[in-house]
C-alpha cells in the first residue's frame, strides 16, 4: 500500500489530453512540493516534473504539473505513442522523514 | 552528462549480507545528497535510504531500518549501501539517485540503471 495514491491505469488516443492524479496527506503533499517521474519499459525512472510544475531541460512542454492542497496532477497534452510508460508521483514526508511514492500509473496510448 | 553506475548486486541467501556501490561522475559529488531507491519485480518505487552531502543527515525507510546502512566517500565520488540480514522481500532492482540539493528533501533528479538483488532460499 503506497503512501501516495494514484490510479493504476490511464489511457488515451494520440493527440488527446490525459491527466493522472496523486493524492496524499498533510505530512507530504500538503507540506512539500510534488515531483513526477516517467519510467519507460525496461529503463530507469526519469524526472519529468519537479517542484509541482517545473520541467527539467529537455522535457517537452506537453507535460505539466499542478498541486492543490494534498493532491497533485500530471497532465499530458498532444498524447504520443512514446508517452506510453509508468508515471510516479513523489513527495517528501516529514512524519516518515523520507521520500514517498505513488503506486504508479500505467499509461496506455490506444 | 551525469552518470551513476551501480554494482554489487547478485544472488544471496536469506540472512546474508551484500554491499552495493554507486560510482558517480560528471557532477560535483560532495555538493549533493544521494539516495537508494528500489523496485521489486513488477512493482512500484520504494525509497530505501538517503544521505546528505556531508553524511550529517541520514534517513531510512522503516522496512530496512536497523539492517541497512548507507554511506558515502566524497573523495571517491561513491555511494554505498551495506545490506545485512537480507530477506526475500528485499529482492528488487536497486537504483542509486542524485538529489537536486545538498540535503534529502530536494527532488531526485538523476538515476542510475540499477543493480539487481535477489534473496532466495
Amino acid at each position: 500500500q503506497s503512501v501516495l495514491t494514484q490510479p493504476p491505469s490511464a489511457s488515451g488516443t494520440p493527440g488527446q489530453r490525459v491527466t493522472i492524479s496523486c493524492s496524499g496527506s498533510s505530512s507530504n503533499i500538503g507540506s512539500y512540493t510534488v515531483n513526477w517521474y516517467q519510467q519507460l519499459p525496461g529503463t530507469a525512472p526519469k524526472l519529468l516534473i519537479y517542484t509541482n510544475n517545473q520541467r527539467p531541460s529537455g522535457v517537452p512542454d506537453r507535460f505539466s504539473g499542478s498541486k492543490s492542497g494534498t493532491s497533485a496532477s500530471l497532465a499530458i497534452s498532444g498524447l504520443q505513442s512514446e508517452d506510453e510508460a509508468d508515471y510516479y508521483c513523489a513527495a517528501w514526508d516529514d512524519s516518515l522523514n523520507g521520500w514517498v511514492f505513488g503506486g504508479g500509473t500505467k499509461l496506455t496510448v490506444l | 552528462e551525469v552518470q551513476l553506475v551501480e554494482s554489487g548486486g547478485g544472488l544471496v541467501q536469506p540472512g546474508r549480507s551484500l554491499r552495493l556501490s554507486c560510482a558517480a561522475s560528471a557532477f560535483t559529488f560532495d555538493d549533493y545528497a544521494m539516495h537508494w531507491v528500489r523496485q521489486a519485480p513488477g512493482k512500484g518505487l520504494e525509497w530505501v535510504s538517503g544521505i546528505s552531502w556531508n553524511s550529517g543527515i541520514i534517513g531510512y525507510a522503516d522496512s530496512v531500518k536497523g539492517r541497512f546502512t548507507i554511506s558515502r566517500d566524497n573523495a571517491k565520488n561513491s555511494l554505498y549501501l551495506q545490506m545485512n540480514s537480507l530477506r526475500p522481500e528485499d529482492t528488487a532492482l536497486y537504483y542509486c539517485a542524485k538529489g537536486r540539493g545538498n540535503v534529502c528533501p530536494y527532488p531526485l533528479d538523476y538515476w542510475g540503471q540499477g543493480t539487481l538483488v535477489t534473496v532466495f532460499s
